[in-house]
C-alpha cells in the first residue's frame, strides 16, 4: 500500500533537547511538507519541499529544521530554539492532482 | 490576503439530522478547494476536492460540497450524519500554496 509513515507516534523529550520526526513516503511524489497542529488553531506550515535538495520556510519555520536528500524521505528536526515545541506534528505529500496524503502524525511532547 | 474561513468552531446535531459546515475564502483568482477530516489523533483524509467543472462535488462517506464563485464558498453537507462522523473537518484551499481553515468540530448526539 502506498502512504506516508511517519514516527514514533508519540515522542518524549526533556526541554533543551533537539529531536528528529521521521517521514517516508512511498507514493513517489515530489512535493512534501510538515505542518504543526495546535487545540483550535488548524494546520499551519513549517517548512515544504518541492524537491529533492530544495526546501523553503513555511509560515512558522523559527526552531525547525528539515533536510530532503531523498524524495522518499523528508525529516523535521525540533531545535532547542522553538519555545513551545508540545504538539501535533503531520507530514504530508501533494499529488500531480494537487491532493495532499497526510501521515499519521507524531505527537511531541517536552517538559 | 489570502484567508479560508470556517464560520463555525463547533457544530452540534443529532444522529440522522442534515449538517452543513460553511467555509469561506478571500481570492480573485481561480483557486482549487478540499474537504478534509480528521478523528482524533489522526491524520487528515481528503473527502472531496474541486479543482474544475460542476460545482456540486460529491465525497466520500455520503458528503458533498457545492463550490459558488461570487459567494467565493465552498460549503459541506450531508443530508444524514451517522456517529461515525464525528470528527474535526478542515477547508482547505491551493492559491496555489495549500491555506487550511480553522477546522469545525462535527459532534453528533445519538
Amino acid at each position: 500500500d502506498g502512504g506516508i509513515t511517519q514516527s514514533p507516534k508519540y515522542l518524549f523529550r526533556k526541554e533543551g533537547q533537539n529531536v528528529t520526526l521521521s517521514c517516508e513516503q512511498n507514493l513517489n511524489h515530489d512535493a512534501m511538507y510538515w505542518y504543526r497542529q495546535d487545540p483550535g488553531q488548524g494546520l499551519r506550515l513549517i517548512y515544504y519541499s518541492q524537491i529533492v535538495n530544495d526546501f523553503q520556510k513555511g509560515d512558522i519555520a523559527e526552531g525547525y529544521s528539515v533536510s530532503r536528500e531523498k524524495k522518499e524521505s523528508f525529516p523535521l528536526t525540533v531545535t532547542s530554539a522553538q519555545k513551545n515545541p508540545t504538539a501535533f506534528y503531520l507530514c504530508a505529500s501533494t499529488s500531480p492532482s494537487y491532493e495532499q496524503y497526510f501521515g499519521p502524525g507524531t505527537r511531541l511532547t517536552v517538559t | 490576503a489570502q484567508s479560508v474561513t470556517q464560520l463555525d468552531s463547533q457544530v452540534p446535531v443529532f444522529e440522522e439530522a442534515p449538517v452543513e459546515l460553511r467555509c469561506n475564502y478571500s481570492s480573485s483568482v481561480s483557486v482549487y478547494l478540499f474537504w478534509y477530516v480528521q478523528y482524533p489523533n489522526q491524520g487528515l483524509q481528503l473527502l472531496l476536492k474541486y479543482l474544475s467543472g460542476s460545482t456540486l462535488v460529491k465525497g466520500i462517506n455520503g458528503f458533498e460540497a457545492e463550490f459558488n464563485k461570487s459567494q467565493t464558498s465552498f460549503h459541506l453537507r450531508k443530508p444524514s450524519v451517522h456517529i461515525s462522523d464525528t470528527a474535526e473537518y478542515f477547508c482547505a484551499v491551493s492559491f496555489p500554496k495549500l491555506v487550511f481553515g480553522q477546522g469545525t468540530r462535527l459532534t453528533i448526539n445519538p
